[in-house]
């Protein structure tokens, strides 16, 4: 089965802290994983994709499939980043269905 | 670009009555859509994808007859909840893609209130 797991439901850290926001998949092919955010009051926006390799505001995420995680990490929280954070799974073969993981919810205190 | 908007923002019915809500891709032309639910402190769960002319594709679970699903144009999809009650009650959002493996990009989401 399909399935995107994130064992935390809050994170909070204080600003400067390391983060972590922890993200494990089920899928017996090869998937695509996303990192979705959405800010207080605004939608969900695309922070970043596996096959892109790319750091979004800081952000970055390794595809570890030996251990099926996509972990987010960030070496400094800023205030700004306070979010609700969604890992997300596609599937292959071109069906372009997205499983989001139910959400980890970063708090960044001053 | 890529600006996905949805009517309306939020809406208050009564038990029994229908209620559409529109998703407009602004800027693109989106050949999928997509309809999903989210209740309250809950992740996203996919209802239905639909492509631009054919019917749409709903996830296990989820109702055709109940949950109208039209895709009538490239930047146009609407979602119909028809007889609906109170259990309805809960937080649509759309996304829309321009093609099969395109990113999706969401609309900011409808509240739908049954009483």
């Amino acid at each position: 089965a399909q399935r995107v797991t994130q064992p935390e439901k809050l994170l909070s850290v204080f600003k400067g802290a390391p983060v972590e926001l922890k993200c494990n998949y089920s899928y017996s092919g090869s998937p695509e994983l996303f990192w979705y955010v959405q800010y207080s009051r605004q939608r969900l926006q695309l922070l970043l994709r596996h096959i892109s390799r790319e750091s979004i505001k800081g952000f970055t995420a390794d595809l570890n499939k030996g251990e099926t995680s996509f972990h987010l990490k960030k070496p400094f929280a800023q205030e700004e980043d306070s979010a609700m954070y969604y890992c997300a799974l596609r599937g292959s073969g071109g069906y372009n269905k997205l499983i989001f993981g139910a959400g980890t919810r970063l708090a960044v205190h001053p | 670009g890529a600006v996905v908007s949805q009517h309306p923002s939020w809406v208050i019915c009564k038990s029994g009555t229908s209620v559409k809500i529109e998703c407009r891709s602004l800027d693109f032309q989106a050949t999928t859509m997509f309809w999903y639910r989210q209740f309250p402190k809950q992740s996203l769960m996919l209802m239905a994808t639909s492509n631009e002319g054919s019917k749409a594709t709903y996830e296990q679970g989820v109702e055709k007859d109940k949950f109208l699903i039209n895709h009538a144009s490239l930047t146009l999809s609407t979602l119909t909840v028809t007889s609906a009650h109170p259990e309805d009650s809960s937080f649509y959002i759309c996304s829309a893609s321009r093609g099969p493996t395109d990113t999706q990009y969401f609309g900011p989401g409808t509240r739908l209130t049954v009483l």
